[in-house]
């Protein structure tokens, strides 16, 4: 059963306009949730993260919802750059355990 | 230097053979962690180390797989008698401190094919 869910394997977005990636968690005592992002041929970078006493982080570019309520939380990317172009992870961890999602392909068109 | 190494980058093993990957995380990382990586997936937790001491190896999929941190530095994944599903990219991680709430920091992985 997967604690971490992303339900869109791909998305695509124009150049200069928001990207929104979404994630999906089960277990409530998941208290500390981030992105990654990832390029081909190279591991996971941090992108942003949220502690589950807030409800927005935002960093630049970037910014990561948390929706306790409903277990769900997004990251978007206002505006989205042909560099963004890659397969991102959300991540949702319990003390020292790290659970992944399976990761959205995001390609920003030029 | 000054990210998580990991070597080899790739690695080809004929089924039955045994390999051995190697971490080297960012110096003075307590926290250290091994994930497996199958294609179009996520990484997928197999064991964590704080220092030398193995504190979870409930991940590793069978008792082929074995992972150690003699020093609580350098971190070697060794799988015998590969299989053919073994094949996946080995992901090492580390953590400044044994506590959590913080991003892990993570080397480039081994890519490894089992023929």
């Amino acid at each position: 059963d997967q604690q971490v869910k992303q339900n869109s394997p791909s998305l695509s977005v124009q150049e200069g306009r928001i990207s929104i990636l979404n994630c999906d968690y089960t277990n409530s005592m998941f208290d500390y949730f981030l992105w990654y992002k990832k390029y081909p041929a190279e591991g996971p970078t941090f992108l942003i993260s949220i502690s589950s006493i807030k409800d927005k982080n935002e960093d630049g570019r970037f910014t990561v919802f948390l929706n306790k309520s409903a277990k769900h939380l997004s990251l978007h990317i206002v505006p989205s750059q042909p560099g963004d172009s890659a397969v991102y992870f959300c991540a949702a961890s319990a003390a020292y355990k790290y659970i992944f999602g399976t990761g959205t392909r995001l390609k920003v068109l030029a | 230097g000054a990210g998580v190494s990991q070597s080899p980058r790739y690695k080809v093993a004929k089924r039955g053979q045994d390999v051995a990957l190697r971490c080297d995380p960012i110096s003075g990382h307590v926290s250290l962690f091994w994930y497996q990586q199958a294609l179009g997936q996520g990484p997928e937790f197999l064991t964590y180390f704080q220092n030398e001491a193995q504190l979870d190896k409930s991940g590793l999929p069978s008792d082929r797989f074995f992972a150690e941190r003699p020093e609580g530095s350098v971190s070697t994944l060794k799988i015998q008698r590969t299989q053919q599903e073994d094949s996946a990219v080995y992901l090492c991680a580390s953590l400044v401190s044994a506590e959590g709430n913080q991003p892990q920091h993570f080397g480039d992985g081994t890519r490894l094919s089992i023929l």
